[in-house]
């Protein structure tokens, strides 16, 4: 079972940041945050992943709380095509360890 | 560019029939997978390859067997294809455990088989 909680569905209107909020309340502390996101009829695509400290890349910047029990994925300024599945997923670092992709969060821009 | 390609986008096999996916990778990453996905189930672990000749079941292995001779290539064995499992099938690599790198998953596009 995935072991993060994620709204269904977010709309975002074009131009503007998206957030998009995660649940991971019985993460461990060995365990990271990774975020992916899947446009339709492709394969997931790798965002951005991160322990503690909140992380910045080129497509997007990850906010985690100071207890690490969610997360916030930042869009800073949402396009039409970051319309996609995002995936927010917890796992550690040890062999065999597998990430569990759950429903994920259904991210509509809209313009 | 880095990428994992799978070979077939879209396939249409009959109830019976023995269909291969293949999964060719050029990032000489050690681990390999192969997931399915179904709507309202999400994405699915069938089995995993962590070194050449090297198999590990994951999720749902039945119905599956897997191939790795090479390091870059990890084939997906239906030996007798059902209609249960018409599905998109995803591949995906990642390098060795490690580092904080070690489970960015770099996938394929995907194939879609359709089994009548």
């Amino acid at each position: 079972d995935a072991k993060t909680t994620q709204p269904t569905s977010m709309d975002c209107a074009e131009g503007r940041a998206a957030n998009l909020p995660c649940n991971h309340s019985t993460i461990s502390g060995n365990e990271y945050v990774y975020w992916y996101r899947q446009i339709h009829s492709q394969g997931p695509q790798y965002i951005i992943h991160g322990l503690k400290n909140n992380e910045t890349n080129e497509m997007a910047s990850l906010i985690i709380t100071e207890d690490r029990k969610s997360s916030t994925l930042i869009l800073p300024h949402a396009t039409l095509r970051d319309t996609a599945v995002y995936y927010c997923i917890v796992g550690s670092l040890e062999y065999g360890n597998k990430l569990v992709f759950g429903a994920g969060t259904i991210l509509r821009v809209k313009s | 560019d880095v990428k994992v390609t799978q070979s077939s986008r879209y396939l249409v096999k009959r109830t019976g029939e023995k269909v291969f996916l293949e999964c060719v990778q050029d990032m000489d990453h050690e681990n390999m997978f192969w997931y399915r996905q179904d709507p309202g189930l999400g994405l699915r672990l069938i089995y995993f390859s962590y070194d050449v000749k090297m198999k590990e079941k994951g999720d749902i292995p039945e119905g599956y067997s897997v191939s790795r001779e090479k390091k870059e290539r990890f084939s997906l064995i239906l030996e007798s294809a059902s209609t249960n499992q018409t599905s998109m099938y995803l591949c995906a690599s990642r390098p060795r455990a490690g580092g904080s790198g070690a489970n960015v998953l770099t996938f394929g596009a995907g194939s879609r088989l359709t089994v009548l």
